[in-house]
């Protein structure tokens, strides 16, 4: 079964940056998983923040940033807010199938 | 606006089928531009991809889940629906529908739209 690793936790100073990342075990992520990254917050749905790797949508705040850094999608938060801590899920696509890593719950501390 | 909205049973005994429908409004399921998914997430877990399907007839699930999920479109009343077999508490999750475009395509937006989600709970 093919396992999609996001760090489990992670705490950003205000103001500060952070960048959250999302491997696959099959191998290095590439374009080709059109990572797309989730930001959920507690008892609200999950938002979409990015897709096609480092793709805004149209209502994702200019600090959020997506690339693939060293085999891996990732995320960067430049200048956090407090409104931005929360848990974050990536998901990559593998064909047919789609697969969720397990979140990253981010601090704002 | 699109806009999502899940509906169900929200308790389901164990061994039976949970089925639930998801209804599309601000837009065409049958576009044949889009997947149309399911997502569940158990309490205080993450995220678990159930399957997509397209109007063209295509459909993908994961294979975790041992063929246990069908999902289906009706075009004519703009719903999307998932049967869920041999329930156990295991499944107990909030069910989400969402519209995923088709990675690739030049239009493709990612999984962009969710519904608000409907708990269910095997027992």
């Amino acid at each position: 079964q093919t396992v999609v690793t996001q760090e489990p936790s992670l705490t950003v100073s205000p103001g500060g940056t952070v960048t959250l990342t999302c491997a696959s075990s099959t191998g290095a992520v590439t374009s080709g998983f059109h990572a797309n990254w989730f930001q959920q917050k507690p008892g609200q749905t999950p938002r979409a923040l990015m897709y096609s790797t480092d793709k805004k949508q149209s209502w994702t705040p200019a600090r959020f940033s997506g690339s693939l850094l060293g085999g891996r999608a990732a995320l960067t938060l430049s200048g956090a807010q407090p409104e931005d801590e929360a848990e974050y899920y990536c998901l990559l696509y593998y064909g047919g199938a789609m697969f969720f890593g397990g979140g990253t719950k981010l601090t704002v501390l | 606006q699109v806009q999502l909205q899940e509906s169900g049973p929200g308790l389901v005994n164990p061994s039976q089928t949970l089925s639930l429908t998801c209804t599309v409004s601000g837009a065409s399921i049958g576009s044949g531009t889009f997947y149309w998914s399911w997502i569940r997430q158990p309490a205080g877990k993450g995220l678990e991809w159930i399957g997509r399907m397209q109007t063209s007839g295509i459909s993908n699930y994961n294979s975790s889940l041992k063929g246990r999920a069908i999902i289906s479109i009706n075009p004519s009343k703009n719903q999307l629906s998932l049967d869920l077999n041999s329930v156990t508490a295991a499944d107990t999750a909030v069910y989400y529908c969402a519209r995923a475009g088709i990675a690739g395509r030049p239009d493709y937006s990612g999984v962009d739209v969710w519904g608000q989600g409907t708990t269910v709970i095997v027992s």
